[in-house]
C-alpha cells in the first residue's frame, strides 16, 4: 500500500490567493482526517470525516477554511482568501475502524507570502 | 478542558543512554493513548498505542510506554537510545473513546548525540 498521500508537497502562493489541497487515504480506511501542525500551536485536528462524512469541523479555524471528501478515496482542504497565518504544515491521516490510530501522510508545507 | 502536557520540549542525549519521555493528560474518563515519531522531514509514524489490559505497552525499535491511570501519565522510555533515534515525539490522546479523534501534545524533541 502506498500510504496516505498528499499533494502538492510544497505550496507557495500570494495572500489573498485560494490554496486546495489534495489527500488520497490508505484504500479501505473510513476516517479521514486534516492537521495542521505550526510551530507556536502544534498540531491541531482541524477536521475529521467518518465514511466520507464531516464529523467534526470544530477545529476548522474560520470560514475561510473548507474540507471535502467527495469519495472513500479522495479529500481536500480548502483555503479561500489565503493569509500569511495560515503558513503551515498540512497532514492528513487515515484510520481504519476503531482503536487503531491513524497513518499521515507526507505532509504539505504551506506558505502565504 | 481536555489537554494534553509534553514537559520536556527539548532533550539531549547521548547514544547508549536512558530515555523517558514524559506525557499527561487532562481528563477523569477513558481514554486511549498514542505516541508517535516524526523523523526530521518525515510524516509522523505510530510507535505505540494503549487501549485496554496490560498498562506497560511495547512499540516498534524498542519503544515501550507505561499508562498509570492515577498520575494520568504515559511516559515513553527506551533503555538505550541511537543516534537514529534522533526525532520528535509527540504523545497523543483520544478522550472520545473510539480511538480516532486524536489531540496532540506540544512534541518533544529529542537529539541524540554520539
Amino acid at each position: 500500500d502506498a500510504g496516505v498521500i498528499q499533494s502538492p508537497r510544497h505550496e507557495v502562493t500570494e495572500m489573498g490567493q485560494e490554496v486546495t489541497l489534495r489527500c488520497k487515504p490508505i484504500s479501505g480506511h473510513d476516517y479521514l482526517f486534516w492537521y495542521r501542525q505550526t510551530m507556536m500551536r502544534g498540531l491541531e485536528l482541524l477536521i475529521y470525516f467518518n465514511n466520507n462524512v464531516p464529523i467534526d469541523d470544530s477545529g476548522m479555524p474560520e470560514d475561510r477554511f473548507s474540507a471535502k471528501m467527495p469519495n472513500a478515496s479522495f479529500s481536500t482542504l480548502k483555503i479561500q482568501p489565503s493569509e500569511p497565518r495560515d503558513s503551515a504544515v498540512y497532514f492528513c491521516a487515515s484510520s481504519s475502524g476503531t482503536h487503531r490510530g491513524a497513518f499521515f501522510g507526507q505532509g504539505t508545507r504551506l506558505t502565504v507570502v | 478542558a481536555q489537554s494534553v502536557s509534553q514537559h520536556n520540549h527539548h532533550v539531549i542525549l547521548s547514544e547508549a543512554a536512558s530515555l523517558e519521555l514524559g506525557c499527561n493528560y487532562s481528563y477523569g474518563g477513558t481514554v486511549n493513548l498514542f505516541w508517535y515519531v516524526q523523523y526530521p522531514g518525515q510524516h509522523l509514524q505510530l510507535l505505540l498505542k494503549y487501549f485496554s489490559g496490560d498498562p506497560l505497552v511495547k512499540g516498534i525499535k524498542g519503544f515501550e510506554a507505561e499508562f498509570i491511570k492515577s498520575k494520568f501519565s504515559f511516559n515513553l522510555r527506551k533503555p538505550s537510545v541511537q543516534w537514529s533515534d534522533t526525532a520528535e515525539y509527540f504523545c497523543a490522546v483520544d478522550f472520545t473513546g473510539g480511538g480516532n479523534k486524536l489531540t496532540f501534545g506540544t512534541g518533544t524533541q529529542l537529539k541524540v548525540e554520539l
